[in-house]
């Protein structure tokens, strides 16, 4: 089955240092997504993003926080200026958009920690 | 707003026993329901999904889940646990529009031997 890829599984950083997290959605795919989960808490929605542009984001989702996909085959978050509490796993997701309610894939998650 | 909530963040049953997961939602349209697994070091993979078609739904590695709008639930089970389950689930809801999901707090499923 195709796969989500997601880079790096780790990443540990600065408070105050900007990160951004990557991903390689399945290549046919048109909707992506980001999800986090911070520990012991739910898997949350971040945003949504087709045809180059987001299309919903949630309260999450502030000024510290952008998506891109520069190049046609990438995903990527970028979170600017890092906090605590913006330790969680974040998970990328796709789906081809074809009909309603289909499958999202997700990747393995980059586990982010701030220090 | 749609919201999904599983009971028992930690579940442990033995090897061969029923597996029974529980999630309940709160939809103010009809809902779509997803069980998603995630194991260890990889991502979430969907078990099982609800559409409206049938209230029962039948997913892979032998799980499956019952739509019971009186009582708002989607419980997972599968009648005989198997080590390989160990794993984490997540019940979600999307409201069909836009495809956003909805996650539970997930329960982790540990088997014993």
């Amino acid at each position: 089955e195709p796969e989500v890829t997601q880079t790096p599984s780790h990443q540990v950083t600065q408070m105050g240092q900007e990160v951004i997290l990557r991903c390689v959605p399945i290549s046919n795919h048109l909707y992506f997504y980001w999800y986090r989960q911070i520990l012991g808490q739910k898997v949350e929605f971040l945003v949504s993003f087709y045809n180059n542009e987001i299309s919903e984001k949630s309260e999450i989702f502030d000024d510290q926080f952008s998506v891109e996909r520069p190049d046609g085959s990438n995903f990527t978050l970028k979170i600017r200026s890092t906090k605590l509490e913006d330790s969680a796993m974040y998970f990328c997701a796709s789906r081809a958009g074809q009909i309603q309610n289909e499958k999202l894939f997700f990747g393995s998650g980059t586990q982010l920690s701030v220090l | 707003a749609q919201s999904v909530t599983q009971l028992g963040s930690h579940v442990s049953v033995s090897e061969g026993a029923l597996v029974l997961l529980r999630c309940n939602y709160s939809s103010s349209v009809p809902p779509y329901l997803f069980w998603y697994v995630q194991y260890p070091n990889q991502g979430l993979q969907l078990l099982l999904k609800y559409t409206s078609a049938a209230t029962l739904v039948k997913g892979i590695n032998g799980f499956e889940a019952e739509f019971k709008k009186s009582e708002t639930s989607f419980h997972l089970t599968k009648p005989s646990a198997h080590m390989s389950d160990a794993a984490e689930y997540f019940c979600a809801v999307s409201d069909g529009a836009t495809n956003k999901l909805i996650f539970g707090t997930g329960t982790l499923l540990a088997v014993q031997p």
